[in-house]
């Protein structure tokens, strides 16, 4: 079962404007991840935010976590065409003892120029 | 280039064949991982091995069986291939288990079976 889920399925938006995607999850974690994916590609760890953590940069990413409401956001601020990805948000449960990441089913980012 | 080397690329195979998908990885990490992505879907388990000489299940681990060779390297079998079984494969590394610093992928193994 997903532990993940993405909302939305899919964003369409205007170069230069900011993306913001959503995470909900159902059990407690150890910490939270996002990834990318490029169409017919790996998929790329973008960043880490840890369950006692509520905000991380990097870059043009911004993550937030809220564990009373399990869930997460990634924002892409003054986005890029070479955005367009899906991105994946990834937990590592509590309950499965840090042993692997649960993944969502993701959200289509595309970024028109 | 440092990474994970999925080998073949693509792959199409009738039903009942077998077939075995490499991966290896260069970066001298403990965990390795098979997932399964399918259409709409995000990536499903299959299995994993937190360290050398160790492997376990994972969500979907029926129809396949995997070893891991030695510290480098983690296959995935398929000993009768099923049309179900239709889908992008992906191998990935960590440094530790769950990927404290993030998960490495491989590019996939697109795998057909008719």
């Amino acid at each position: 079962s997903q532990q993940g889920e993405e909302d939305p399925q899919a964003l369409s938006i205007q170069e230069g404007e900011n993306a913001t995607m959503n995470c909900s999850y159902k059990t407690s974690i150890n910490n939270l991840q996002w990834y990318r994916q490029n169409s017919g590609r790996g998929l790329v760890h973008l960043i880490l935010i840890r369950s006692n953590e509520r905000e991380k940069h990097s870059g043009r990413l911004r993550v937030t976590l809220d564990t009373s409401k399990k869930s997460s956001s990634l924002l892409i601020t003054a986005s890029r065409a070479a955005d367009t990805a899906s991105y994946f948000c990834a937990t590592d449960e509590e309950e499965t003892s840090g042993s692997r990441l649960t993944f969502g089913e993701g959200t289509q980012l595309t970024v028109n120029p | 280039n440092a990474g994970v080397t999925q080998t073949p690329k693509f792959q199409v195979l009738k039903t009942g064949q077998s077939m075995t998908l490499q991966c290896a990885q260069d970066m001298n990490h403990n965990s390795m991982y098979w997932y399964r992505q399918d259409p709409g879907m995000g990536l499903r388990l299959i299995y994993y091995s937190a360290s050398e000489g160790t492997t376990d299940k994972g969500e979907v681990p029926n129809g396949y069986n995997v070893s891991r060779l030695n510290k480098r390297e983690f296959s995935l079998r398929l000993e009768s291939a099923a049309p179900s079984q239709t889908s992008v494969y992906f191998c990935a590394s960590s440094e530790y288990l769950t990927g404290v610093k993030g998960y490495t992928f491989g590019s996939g193994t697109r795998l057909t079976v008719v």
